[in-house]
């Protein structure tokens, strides 16, 4: 089973500021996705494939990376962004998923 | 618009057994693998099950397999899950998400419904 490791576990960041969450794997994986939840709401996904925004995510959003350490940045901080951030891979069974970023507004 | 509607949610006891049904609108739902994720309170998330287009081939991860059992129905366009042999520990809200073939992502998800096993 691959583990996804998530960092920070939580973080708050000011409206403006750039913010970097992290999934490291513990074994190579050929993409990571990010999704979004907000509190009480299903998971969206955010970004697929490692930098593919999808649907309607704001272009402050952007995902790189590659074989076991994937990143997700906002460029500009907003307070529309303060949710829970979980990658996932979906390259060999089981599927799993990171155990998430809190990202809270300062 | 495409929708995903979980029902069958609810209390049950240890060991029992509960059947979860989503309703997909809004996409030909016979060309989509679907899949069950679930999410334990204040937890994460947690892959639980896939199925194939046709229905023929389903994976489970070990935490699951040999009780949960998923099917669809596509004439229906309906997703279920067999849930058999229920612990504490399957309580969680149980969402239906649809799939993708190869790079695996959930680019869709339900509302969710809630399962408590509890005595």
């Amino acid at each position: 089973e691959i583990v996804l490791t998530q960092s920070p576990t939580t973080m708050a960041a000011s409206p403006g500021e750039k913010v970097t969450l992290t999934c490291r794997a513990s074994s190579s994986v050929s993409y990571m996705h990010w999704y979004q939840q907000r509190s009480g709401t299903s998971p969206k996904l955010w970004i697929y494939e490692t930098s593919k925004l999808a649907s309607g995510v704001p272009n402050r959003f952007s995902g790189s990376g590659s074989g076991t350490s994937y990143s997700l940045t906002i460029n500009s901080m907003e307070t529309e962004d303060a949710a829970t951030y979980y990658c996932q891979q979906g390259s060999s069974y089981p599927f799993t998923f990171g155990s998430g970023t809190k990202l809270e507004i300062k | 618009e495409v929708q995903l509607v979980e029902s069958g949610g609810g209390l049950v006891q240890p060991g029992r057994s509960l059947k979860l049904s989503c309703a997909a609108s809004g996409f030909t739902f016979s060309n989509y693998y679907m899949a069950w994720v679930r999410q334990a309170p204040k937890k994460g998330l947690e892959w639980v099950a896939t199925i194939s287009t046709s229905g023929s081939r389903t994976y489970y991860p070990d935490s699951v397999k040999g009780r949960f059992t998923i099917s669809r129905d596509n004439a229906k366009s309906s997703l279920y899950l067999q849930m058999n042999s229920l612990k504490s520990e399957d309580t969680a809200t149980y969402y239906c998400a649809r799939t993708t073939e190869g790079i695996v992502d959930f680019d869709y998800w339900g509302q969710g419904v809630m399962v408590t096993v509890s005595s």
